[in-house]
């Protein structure tokens, strides 16, 4: 089946640093999606991408859509102590909506 | 405008009992997920309703899971005899219709089975 691979898996950094993150695939989607998700919540979506090769930006995070459309990453600048929760990639089938997944990546900011 | 409603938000059980779980979407979403998320990975689809119909159960233990939406709005999701491995947190999500990129999520339920 498809499998979306997230790395890091968690990250430490001083507040202020920039943080980048990524997730690849060993399929083709349309769409790729960055949600966030706070301890007991679930997950928010931060930036939605469309188009390969496509520069998105929502505040301090800038998100792209790799040109293969098998890539996407997603960049914090200045991190700040609310930057802190489990950032999830997903991919989306155009046809259904079903979003697949990455493993997560967890950050944690020190103040 | 009000979001994604789950109940219960923690359930414990034994395993082999039964146990439920309800979603209200957002008024006027016609497309409903559940979602299953094990400790540690990412959420993973179980089943996806377009209105009432079901559009996508390929991921749903048939033997032991079970879901509806009997009228369009409201769902439930069922388990039974729960095992060990159903420990995870069911996310319920919404959106306008499949095509649509946004899906919003409830809080999700707890489930531990002991």
């Amino acid at each position: 089946g498809q499998q979306l691979n997230q790395s890091p898996q968690s990250m430490f950094i001083q507040e202020g640093e920039d943080v980048s993150m990524n997730c690849t695939s060993s399929s083709i989607f349309n769409t790729w999606l960055w949600y966030k998700q706070d301890p007991g919540e679930g997950p928010v979506l931060l930036i939605a991408l469309y188009k390969a090769g496509e520069l998105t930006s929502n505040g301090r995070l800038t998100a792209q859509f790799g040109i293969t459309r098998k890539d996407s990453f997603l960049n914090i600048s200045a991190s700040i102590p609310s930057d802190v929760g489990i950032y999830f990639c997903a991919g989306q089938a155009s046809n259904t909506g079903k979003l697949i997944f990455g493993q997560g990546t967890t950050l944690q900011v020190k103040p | 405008e009000a979001g994604v409603a789950q109940s219960p938000r923690y359930k414990i059980i034994e395993k082999r009992q039964s146990v439920a779980f309800w979603c209200n979407p957002i008024s006027g979403h016609a497309t409903l997920y559940w979602y299953q998320q094990i400790l540690g990975q990412g959420p993973k689809l179980l089943i996806q309703f377009q209105n009432n119909g079901v559009v996508d159960d390929s991921q749903l233990p048939k033997d032991r899971f079970s879901a509806e939406r009997l009228k369009g709005v409201d769902s439930t999701l069922k388990i039974q005899p729960a095992k060990l491995e159903d420990s995870a947190v069911y996310l319920c999500a919404s959106s306008l219709d499949r095509t649509t990129d946004t899906q919003y999520f409830g809080p999700g339920t707890r489930l531990t089975v002991l």
